[in-house]
């Protein structure tokens, strides 16, 4: 069971690359979401799912875009990286048991720099 | 979602409580008081949460006052592996999905 995992660990982009980044979850949860976290604040939400098909916009979700075909899988695509996307993102996946949804676990992240 | 205020820093003597505190005198009914902590750029961590009672597990308590204008979080037995960020989150729940995170209180613990 290995939980949230996060791919890549490291990114470095050029301006104007495309990219995705992947996020999958063997929890078999509904819920899922991506955040980002610029240095020394807190994280804010680009892009969250709660079930496959269903798909909405966060916070922040300016330049990225995503799509869920699977419950285990929910990959952040990055259109045009842009030196202001530099960052550390967070994917995050809740069940959702009994008419609530339960804590959110998150993924080990992936560092993004784009110069 | 209410907003929440916490101090930017907090230090603590390994092995005495830690108390954390929070601010949200916006909050609503219907929303729940969430902590997540987050260690060196790990992802975040959940804790604990509560609506109005106060709620403890094997991490933490959590003391929300009776107007739920506040909340503090404990951590009895601080130790060094504690040193994290803290985030306090009030959301719509348990059926909202979405977390807020604001900025967070630094605690450090100290040998």
């Amino acid at each position: 069971n290995a939980g949230v995992t996060q791919t890549p660990k490291f990114q470095v982009l050029k301006t104007g690359q495309s990219m995705t980044l992947q996020c999958a979850q063997d929890m078999n949860h509904e819920y899922m979401s991506w955040y980002r976290q610029d240095p020394g604040m807190g994280l804010r939400l680009i892009h969250y799912s709660v079930g496959a098909g269903i798909t909405d916009q966060g916070e922040v979700p300016n330049g990225y875009n995503v799509s869920r075909s699977t419950t285990e899988d929910f990959p952040l695509r990055l259109l045009s990286a842009a030196p202001s996307q530099t960052s550390v993102y967070f994917c995050a996946t809740s069940g959702f048991l009994g008419g609530a949804y339960n804590e959110q676990f998150f993924g080990p992240g992936t560092r993004l720099t784009v110069l | 979602d209410a907003k929440t205020t916490q101090p930017p820093s907090m230090d603590c003597a390994e092995g005495r409580a830690a108390n954390l505190p929070c601010n949200h005198s916006t909050i609503s009914g219907n929303e729940y008081v969430y902590w997540y902590r987050q260690i060196h750029s790990q992802g975040p961590q959940y804790i604990i949460h509560g609506l109005k009672n106060n709620e403890t597990n094997e991490m933490a308590s959590l003391i929300i006052t009776e107007d739920r204008k506040s909340s503090t979080l404990i951590l009895p037995h601080a130790t060094l592996r504690d040193t994290a960020v803290y985030y306090c989150i009030v959301r719509v729940g348990p059926s909202g999905s979405r977390l807020t995170f604001g900025e967070g209180t630094q605690l450090t613990v100290n040998p």
